[in-house]
């Protein structure tokens, strides 16, 4: 089954939109963590954010923010005023204490096109 | 600081073929992880390494795959014999120790194009 769900597959935007992630877990732990990777088209995943299952305080990082809601078992991530850079898929990813402790487990995958 | 080194970057081989992949995590990270990326998905595990030993490989296919971190340091990562399936991009990744808080530190990844 797949533990992590993220069901939007592009989304397109033009330069200073904001841009919202949707993520969805699943698990039977109550210790886990959630992360937010991005892909650029040279490849390497890159590390953006972490979030532990104790706490659902939402922040703000520079343009990058996200909404941890234990309750609907959903990260979601916001890209605020949206550069070309940006353009890449973005991950989310979720490990689980119960399962290999480590392990990653992502999503599909969103790729986002952030034209000018 | 340097990052997550691989080689090689591509791959083109024959089915029936063999590979191998190599991999030099960061300095002084225990852990160190195996992902295939099939184009379209997201990577997935396929075995991850705490010092020299096997944490975790319960999704390496092992009747073609072997993957060895010889004093704990390098890996390598073989394919034999590969199959078209396994065209996919195989990152190699590290972190300080096998914690599921520490952040994982992604090599750019060899793509493997199996004819």
């Amino acid at each position: 089954a797949q533990k992590v769900t993220q069901a939007q597959t592009e989304i397109s935007v033009v330069e200073k939109e904001d841009v919202t992630l949707d993520c969805v877990y699943e698990t039977r732990d109550t210790t886990y963590y959630l992360f937010w990777y991005k892909q650029p088209p040279s490849g390497e995943l890159v590390f953006l954010i972490r979030r532990n299952s104790f706490d659902e305080q939402n922040e703000i990082s520079g343009r990058y923010s996200w909404n941890f809601q234990k309750s609907t078992s959903s990260f979601n991530f916001t890209i605020t005023a949206s550069q070309v850079v940006d353009s890449a898929v973005y991950f989310c990813a979720l490990s689980e204490v119960g399962v290999s402790w480590g392990k990653l487990q992502f999503g599909a995958g969103t790729q986002v096109v952030v034209t000018p | 600081e340097a990052g997550v080194a691989q080689s090689p970057r591509y791959k083109i081989i024959e089915k029936r073929q063999s590979v191998a992949f190599w991999c030099n995590p960061i300095s002084g990270h225990a852990t160190l992880y195996w992902y295939q990326q099939i184009l379209g998905q997201g990577p997935k595990l396929l075995i991850q390494f705490q010092n020299n030993g096997v944490v975790d490989d319960s999704q390496l296919p092992k009747d073609r795959f072997s993957a060895e971190r010889l004093k704990g340091v390098d890996s390598t990562l073989k394919i034999q014999p590969a199959k078209l399936e396994d065209s996919a991009v195989y990152l190699c990744a590290s972190s300080l120790e096998t914690s599921g808080y520490n952040e994982q530190f992604f090599g750019p990844g060899t793509r493997l194009t199996v004819l």
